[in-house]
């Protein structure tokens, strides 16, 4: 089976620069997350897909950050204009959809690094 | 508070030493799941539990449902093992809530 997919693994781009990440779930994963791991820290969620529906995307920062599933399959997540503080990799995960009363294996991708300079 | 602690935040052991990291959680679950980080690399899913226990090679993972806490045991450790172990739990719908980690440093 093959595993999540992110592209591209390094960016290197300058404050008020856009950027965007690309992430492909493994196949039939109803659920897509991204997260954002400043170095030293644990993972903090950005948005929640099911399908190509927004479950949570209270801890995306909105006046910069977007990110769509258009399909229910692959998602998009950018960045315009970033800052500074956005230097930090960006995971992507994904999973089967179980219902509100389950749960599935997670699975991520390598992640992409961005540095803002 | 967090909704999800982790203790201890860093461990250093000795090869063989048998380990444990701990996690509480603070909300309703429908499972936990253990991860674990190599510096540099990306996350891999260890165990994922609704309840009792997994054994999976030299690592135990145990969660106690009434007592909303976790641990996981790594037998024999060794440094291959050194890594960041996160407990995150998932809530109502599908909502996945990270702890901090715990910085486990294996040495000879």
């Amino acid at each position: 089976e093959a595993g999540v997919a992110q592209s591209p693994r390094y960016k290197i781009i300058e404050k008020r620069q856009s950027v965007a990440f690309w992430c492909n779930p493994i196949s039939g994963h109803a659920t897509l997350y991204w997260y954002q791991q400043i170095l030293g820290q644990g993972p903090k969620l950005l948005i929640q897909f099911q399908n190509n529906g927004v479950v949570d995307d209270s801890q995306l920062p909105k006046d910069r950050f977007s990110a769509e599933r258009l399909k229910g399959v692959d998602s998009t997540l950018k960045i315009q204009p970033a800052k500074l503080e956005d230097s930090a990799v960006y995971l992507c995960a994904s999973s089967l959809w179980a219902g509100t009363s389950g749960a599935n294996v997670l699975t991520f991708g390598a992640g992409s690094r961005l540095t803002v300079l | 508070k967090n909704e999800v602690e982790q203790s201890p935040q860093n461990l250093t052991a000795q090869e063989g030493e048998f380990i444990t990291i701990n996690c509480s959680y603070s909300v309703g679950i429908s499972a936990l799941h253990w991860l674990q980080q190599h510096p540099g690399g990306g996350i891999v899913s260890l165990f994922m539990l609704s309840s009792g226990k997994k054994k999976h090679g030299r690592l135990i993972a145990t969660i106690n449902i009434q007592e909303k806490h976790s641990s996981l045991h790594i037998t024999a450790s060794h440094p291959r093992d050194s890594a960041v172990y996160i407990c995150a739990v998932t809530g109502t719908a599908s909502k996945l809530t990270f702890g901090t980690g715990t910085r486990l440093q294996v040495t000879l």
